[in-house]
């Protein structure tokens, strides 16, 4: 059974840099093909894809924001890690972590996501 | 860049048939996956590759995916179809994943 679960402050002040844990278990990150993949939602709004990091740790960013984000494999290969730099109010939204097959471009299994506001 | 648009909303009575749909230049050369999302949960995948379901999935939900359109077709709907539906696409050229705006789903 695949379980991913997301972590991390629930408040960050503007400027500050967001750092969000995504701890999973039920498959291994060592399989090339198979990914773990960063989605926000923010409240009200639609689904927006951030990041992706694979087995073999190949990384894929969402343009708009690659300048913004680092995804990181944790070396127990059991947990990955975004940074997201320079938070703004408007990236207040839920974080959700979420595996992706080998062979496939689809997520199949989500985390329960994580709410995070940026205010002062 | 690349964009998918859906349907803000969709109504449709119980026991009819709803169909969602997901415009994309050329979407059919590619595959379209789709998701339900229920307030205050995780989305849920419900269709892949244009027209396969994972396991648990009811075979109510089908898809298709030609042209400039893909589909998400719901057959005898119930009140607990009642959700957000996403589709999504993966385009390795440009936005790696691209996710459609969303349409709201309302049983009557």
């Amino acid at each position: 059974q695949i379980t991913l679960k997301e972590s991390g402050p629930t408040l960050v002040k503007p400027t500050q840099t967001l750092t969000l844990t995504c701890t999973f278990s039920g498959f291994s990150l060592s399989t090339s093909a198979v990914g773990v993949g960063w989605i926000r939602q923010p409240p009200g709004k639609a689904l927006e894809w951030l990041a992706v990091v694979f087995g073999d740790d190949d990384k894929r960013y969402s343009p708009s924001l690659r300048s913004r984000l680092t995804i990181t494999k944790v070396s127990s290969k059991t947990q990955v890690v975004l940074t997201m730099t320079n938070m703004d109010p408007v990236d207040t939204a839920t974080y959700y972590c979420a595996h992706t097959p080998p062979i496939g471009s689809y997520y199949n299994n989500w985390g329960q996501g994580t709410l995070v506001t940026v205010s002062s | 860049s690349y964009v998918l648009t859906q349907p803000p909303s969709v109504s449709v009575a119980p026991g009819k048939t709803a169909r969602i749909t997901c415009g994309g230049n050329n979407i059919g050369s590619g595959s379209v996956h789709w998701y339900q999302q229920k307030p205050g949960q995780a989305p849920l995948l419900v269709v892949y590759d244009d027209s396969d379901r994972p396991s648990g999935i009811p075979e109510r939900f089908s898809g298709s995916n030609s042209g400039n359109t893909a589909t998400l077709t719901i057959s005898r709907v119930e009140a607990g179809d009642e959700a957000d539906y996403y589709c999504q696409v993966w385009d390795s050229s440009s936005d790696p994943v691209l996710f459609g705006g969303g349409t709201k789903l309302t049983v009557l």
